[in-house]
């Protein structure tokens, strides 16, 4: 199994707090992804990055930032938590596209906000 | 904007059956197609990578096809099994930073 390590598995936050997310690897691959899973949407993409402090926006990242400082580890903060943002939380990284090699995914985050 | 459609949303078979999931997507300019496999409560799994130049990649019981012209894959289980129960996701890799777009998944239960 690829190593990745998501922290916390589980946490339950109130309205209005800000949140951070742990997604740490160490496969030293280049990209990384956040991912939320919610019922009826499927995947979607959060933020991602392609290197050390190097990062983009995905299709829901409003509310949303990340950080890089180190090839292992990226960050998700919800800056202020909203109900809205209760979902599964997913990791991921690959190398690169041209080496065309798999995604692999950490066990996921489940994240409630009250 | 890609899109990734999945279907059926949801299949029931006997133990023993071969079985096809569909896959298909909006735009042709892919780097390549995974199939994944998610059970309930778990992180997703990584059953087959197919590269855009493929056109079929296998593994043990699982086939997956790729038609990128037409925008569609097919992951075919053979002699499917009850441990085969769990949505099974497709995704894309294609334009800017390798970014991969999902289908919502096929809920694949397998009965004994």
């Amino acid at each position: 199994d690829a190593g990745i390590t998501q922290s916390p598995r589980h946490k339950v936050t109130e309205t209005g707090t800000p949140v951070t997310l742990r997604c740490h690897q160490t496969e030293n691959h280049r990209y990384m992804y956040w991912y939320r899973q919610d019922p009826g949407h499927g995947l979607r993409l959060i933020h991602y990055s392609y290197g050390v402090k190097d990062t983009d926006k995905g299709e829901v990242s409003d509310g949303y930032s990340v950080s890089r400082s180190k090839t292992e580890d990226f960050l998700l903060t919800l800056e202020s938590a909203t109900s809205s943002q209760t979902s599964v939380y997913f990791c991921a990284i690959s190398e690169s596209v041209a080496a065309n090699t798999e995604a692999f995914f950490g066990q996921g985050t489940r994240l409630t906000v009250v | 904007k890609q899109e990734v459609t999945q279907i059926p949303a949801a299949l029931s078979v006997p133990e023993g059956e071969n079985l096809v999931l569909n896959c298909s997507f909006t735009d042709s300019a892919i780097y390549n197609l995974q199939w994944f496999r998610q059970d309930p409560g778990k992180g997703l799994t990584s059953l087959l990578l197919i590269q855009s130049s493929q056109r079929e990649q296998t593994s043990g019981r699982l086939n997956a096809s790729l038609d990128k012209s037409s925008g569609r894959s097919t992951l075919y289980i053979a002699a499917s099994q009850p441990g085969d129960s769990a949505t099974y996701l497709c995704a894309v890799v294609g334009g800017g930073g390798n970014k991969l777009t999902f289908g919502t998944g096929t809920q694949l239960k397998v009965e004994l």
